[in-house]
């Protein structure tokens, strides 16, 4: 079992560039959550996606959006991008039905630096 | 709001020291409260957990007691090793889907 993929491992932009961020969730798992992490802080909750819809956001502007596959991997877009975009962008899987029971899986992250 | 406090670092010691570090948190109602460790250039593991008030979690010597009475989740070790050098987030998960993390506790363990 894979567990919970992320590519690119690292990526670099420039401001105002866009970019595309992408999560293959573990094995059996239907929903995907987006974390921001900003060196030196806590993972922050962007958004979670379940039946390819957006079922909960975070306090992030709608330059963050994403996407869900009918395969249950996920796309994190990111638009105009701006130097406090910079930090490691992290997956986390679930099954849906096992949301009481089970723990949210993290992927290994992409390290976004931007210049 | 919801949120949670972790006590700042960085934390060092000796090997085979005792550790603790202090995490309350602010929640709607009564989340299960996680530790997660963070390796250099990794992603997040879950170190443990507890679902309910009272629940102590463990794991690879670690240990956690959900306190109700004083929102607290503070996590101790007895013996600190050299490769439990890393940092710690204490987090709260909300209605099931959404972790609140703390700001996270760098510990550095000395040999």
């Amino acid at each position: 079992d894979a567990g919970v993929t992320q590519s690119p491992t690292h990526l670099i932009k420039t401001r105002g560039q866009q970019v595309t961020l992408r999560c293959s969730p573990k094995s059996g798992h239907d929903t995907v959550s987006w974390y921001q992490q900003a060196l030196g802080q806590g993972p922050q909750f962007i958004f979670q996606y379940y039946e390819e819809e957006e079922r909960q956001r975070g306090n992030f502007p709608d330059r963050f959006s994403g996407h869900q596959f009918p395969n249950y991997s996920s796309e994190l877009n990111v638009n105009a991008l701006l130097l406090g975009d910079s930090a490691l962008y992290l997956c986390a899987s679930i099954r849906q039905g096992a949301l009481r029971t089970d723990t949210q899986y993290f992927g290994p992250g992409t390290r976004l630096t931007v210049l | 709001g919801d949120s949670v406090t972790q006590m700042e670092g960085p934390v060092t010691l000796s090997e085979e020291a005792f550790l603790t570090i202090n995490c309350t948190y602010t929640a709607t109602g009564y989340p299960s409260l996680f530790w997660y460790v963070q390796y250099p250039g990794e992603g997040l593991q879950l170190l443990l957990k507890a679902t309910k008030a009272d629940d102590k979690g463990s794991n690879k010597g670690f240990e956690a007691t959900y306190r109700k009475e004083t929102t607290s989740f503070h996590l101790e070790k007895g013996s600190v090793q050299v490769s439990d050098s890393a940092v710690y987030f204490c987090a709260h998960l909300y209605n099931f889907n959404k972790f609140y993390f703390g700001s996270g506790t760098k510990l550095n363990v000395k040999p």
